[in-house]
This record gives C-alpha cells, sequence and structure tokens, in this order.
C-alpha cells in the first residue's frame, strides 16, 4: 500500500525568509501525481503545487516550488519570501493515476513570524 | 482553480436523525467524486470514492449502510449520515476529480462541520 511521510510536525519561518517542508512517500507505481495543499484555519483545501511522476522538471508556481527526487522518492515544498498569510497546515498527497483517490500525510504545521 | 460548494458549511443535530450533505462541481463535470472526514489537528481520512451512475466504493471500515453516498450528475454527490450518532461529529470535506485539459487534479468544498448532539 502507499504510504505518504511528513516527518516534521511543526516547522516555523521568518517573513521574508525561505523555508522547506518534507514529504516522503512509497510505492511500487510508475504513474502517480504528487501534490502540495494548503489548508488555513478556514480548514478549506486549496491546492499549492501538483508534479507529475513522469515529469523530471520540478514544478514551480510563483513562490512555491516542489524538489521532486522519483528515485528517492522525496517531494519537499519549498517557500520562497514566507508572508505571514503562508501560515497554515501544509499536506503532501500522493494519487495513484488510475484511482484518482488522495493518501494524505499527516501535515506540517507552518507558522509565519513577523 | 475549480470551485466545488459544499452545503451546509455546518450543521447540528440530534441523535437519531439523518443529515444529508451536498457537493457541487460549479464549472467543471466531475465523474468521480471523494469524501473524507478529517477529525481535529489530524489529516484526512478518505471515507469513499462516489462514481457518476453506479454505486460508492468504500473504504475499509466504512459502514456503507451509515454512510450513503448518491452521484446522480456529473456535478452533484450527497452524503447521507443516517441515525447519526455523538461519534460522528466530524468535518467532512468532499472533493471532485477533475480531468479537464489534460490534467489530474482535485478540488476540495469548503467542508461541513457536523455535530451530533
Amino acid at each position: 500500500a502507499q504510504t505518504v511521510t511528513q516527518s516534521q510536525p511543526e516547522m516555523s519561518v521568518q517573513e521574508a525568509e525561505t523555508v522547506t517542508l518534507s514529504c516522503t512517500y512509497d510505492t511500487s507505481e510508475s504513474d502517480y501525481y504528487l501534490f502540495w495543499y494548503k489548508q488555513p484555519p478556514s480548514r478549506q483545501m486549496i491546492l499549492v503545487i501538483r508534479q507529475e511522476a513522469y515529469k523530471q522538471q520540478n514544478a514551480t508556481e510563483n513562490r512555491f516550488s516542489v524538489n521532486f527526487q522519483k528515485a528517492a522518492k522525496s517531494f519537499s515544498l519549498k517557500i520562497s519570501d514566507s508572508q505571514l498569510g503562508d501560515a497554515a497546515m501544509y499536506f503532501c498527497a500522493y494519487m495513484r493515476g488510475s484511482q484518482g483517490n488522495l493518501i494524505f500525510g499527516k501535515g506540517t504545521k507552518l507558522s509565519v513570524k513577523p | 482553480g475549480a470551485v466545488v460548494s459544499q452545503h451546509p458549511s455546518w450543521v447540528i443535530c440530534k441523535s437519531g436523525t439523518s443529515v444529508k450533505i451536498e457537493c457541487r462541481s460549479l464549472d467543471f463535470q466531475a465523474t468521480t467524486m471523494f469524501w473524507y472526514r478529517q477529525f481535529p489537528k489530524q489529516s484526512l481520512m478518505l471515507m469513499a470514492t462516489s462514481n457518476e451512475g453506479s454505486k460508492a466504493t468504500y473504504e475499509q471500515g466504512v459502514e456503507k449502510d451509515k454512510f450513503l453516498i448518491n452521484h446522480a450528475s456529473l456535478t452533484l454527490s450527497t452524503l447521507t449520515v443516517t441515525s447519526a450518532h455523538p461519534e460522528d461529529s466530524s468535518f467532512y470535506i468532499c472533493s471532485a476529480r477533475d480531468l479537464s485539459g489534460g490534467e489530474e487534479t482535485q478540488y476540495f468544498g469548503p467542508g461541513t462541520r457536523l455535530l451530533v448532539l
């Protein structure tokens, strides 16, 4: 069975600084997708970034980028120029290509200090 | 991104009553929707996969007779918690699978807080 591990329950970053959130996963599949979702206090799940496993190029979305290491099964999220609004729970998620359901890690709570 | 709505946003009910939660994809068609449950300070746990026009697929340990799922159209899935009890109190979130544009993505509704007294 696929699993997703986020080893950092909590992280803290100074405003305008850079922070990296870790995620590892376990799978025997070759076709899959990886996601980072943000859940602020409102509890609305917001898609931050997605990565297709077959793509070697790391995905980027403005201040958010990933370091996808397929062989190591690692999928870390880098947030540059952190803003107060980035404070939230961040969930790493795995999706098997054919099924569509997401398997989530336990989450990392990110705090941003002014 | 695409928009998914969920209604109601919160509900309080008496033990033994049934509660229906609606999940709608507003600007795309979703042949597949998912229902998750989230306890405080925990991650999301998949309850079931809702497929338009067919029976839902439930995860192990989820009672299908208690959590009834109907996906009657390409934009609407409903979750009915039957004979609710206090232990069913939780945060329920739906998501819709968007395959348009060739990109596989899931968008989430804002969630429903259920409190069973």
